[in-house]
C-alpha cells in the first residue's frame, strides 16, 4: 500500500464548478497535511495545510480532513483556467522532519 | 534575493563528469531538503539537513552527495551519473522546529539531463 494516495486523473472540471481532490493516506500517526499545486515545469507552491479534523477555508480553497478515515481534501471553488495544475497532497508525522508525497492529480479547468 | 534559489537551473552532462548543485534559503530556516522528481512519479525525498547535521539519508546512491556548509546553504554534488538520473532535483527549506512549523518551501529546481 502506498503511503500516501491519489488519482492521477486527469480531471476535467467545466470553469466556474468545484472540483474536488482527494488523498488518502496511509500511516495512522500522521498530523500535519499539506496541499501543494504545481505547474508544468515549475516547482510546488504551498496552497493550504490543515492540522485538525473538519473543514479549513480560504479564499475559494477549502481543505477538508477526516483522520478516522485517513482521508484529506481540497475543494476549489468557482474554478479558473489558471487553476489548471497538478496538486500534491503531503503528509508529515509530528516532529518529523519528512513529507511523503503522493503522485499528484492533474486537474484542468476547461473554459 | 527572497525565498529559496537555486542554481543552475538547466544542467546537461555526461556520464564521467563532476558537478554541482546549489541552493539557498533566505528564510531564516533551520532544515533543508533535497528532493528528485521523475516524470510520473512522486516527488522523491533524498537528503534531509537540519541544523547542519544530516538527519535523512533515503537510500540514495553514493553518486549523490550532499554537502551543508550552513543553515543557508545546501549543495548536492554529482559524479559518474547515469541516465536514469535525468530529472528535475528540488530543494527545499522548512522552520524544522515541530508539527506546525513542518511547512516546506520549494526552490525552483534544477533540471538535469544526464547524456
Amino acid at each position: 500500500q502506498k503511503e500516501v494516495e491519489q488519482n492521477s486523473g486527469p480531471l476535467s472540471v467545466p470553469e466556474g464548478a468545484i472540483a474536488s481532490l482527494n488523498c488518502t493516506y496511509s500511516d495512522r500517526g500522521s498530523q500535519s497535511f499539506f496541499w501543494y499545486r504545481q505547474y508544468s515545469g515549475k516547482s510546488p507552491e504551498l496552497i493550504m495545510f490543515i492540522y485538525s479534523n473538519g473543514d479549513k477555508e480560504d479564499g475559494r480553497f477549502t481543505a477538508q480532513l477526516n483522520k478516522a478515515s485517513q482521508y484529506v481534501s481540497l475543494l476549489i471553488r468557482d474554478s479558473q483556467p489558471s487553476d489548471s495544475a497538478t496538486y500534491l497532497c503531503a503528509v508529515t508525522i509530528q516532529g518529523a522532519q519528512k513529507l511523503v508525497f503522493g503522485q499528484g492529480t492533474r486537474l484542468t479547468i476547461n473554459p | 534575493e527572497t525565498g529559496v534559489t537555486q542554481t543552475p537551473r538547466h544542467l546537461v552532462m555526461g556520464m564521467t563528469n563532476k558537478k554541482s548543485l546549489k541552493c539557498e534559503q533566505h528564510l531564516g530556516h533551520n532544515a533543508m531538503y533535497w528532493y528528485k522528481q521523475s516524470a510520473k512519479k512522486p516527488l522523491e525525498l533524498m537528503f534531509v539537513y537540519s541544523l547542519e547535521e544530516r538527519v535523512e539519508n533515503n537510500s540514495v546512491p553514493s553518486r549523490f552527495s550532499p554537502e551543508c556548509p550552513n543553515s543557508s546553504h545546501l549543495f548536492l554534488h554529482l559524479h559518474t551519473l547515469q541516465p536514469e538520473d535525468s530529472a528535475l532535483y528540488l530543494c527545499a527549506s522548512s522552520q524544522g522546529q515541530g508539527a506546525y512549523s513542518d511547512t516546506q518551501y520549494f526552490g525552483p529546481g534544477t533540471r538535469l539531463t544526464v547524456l
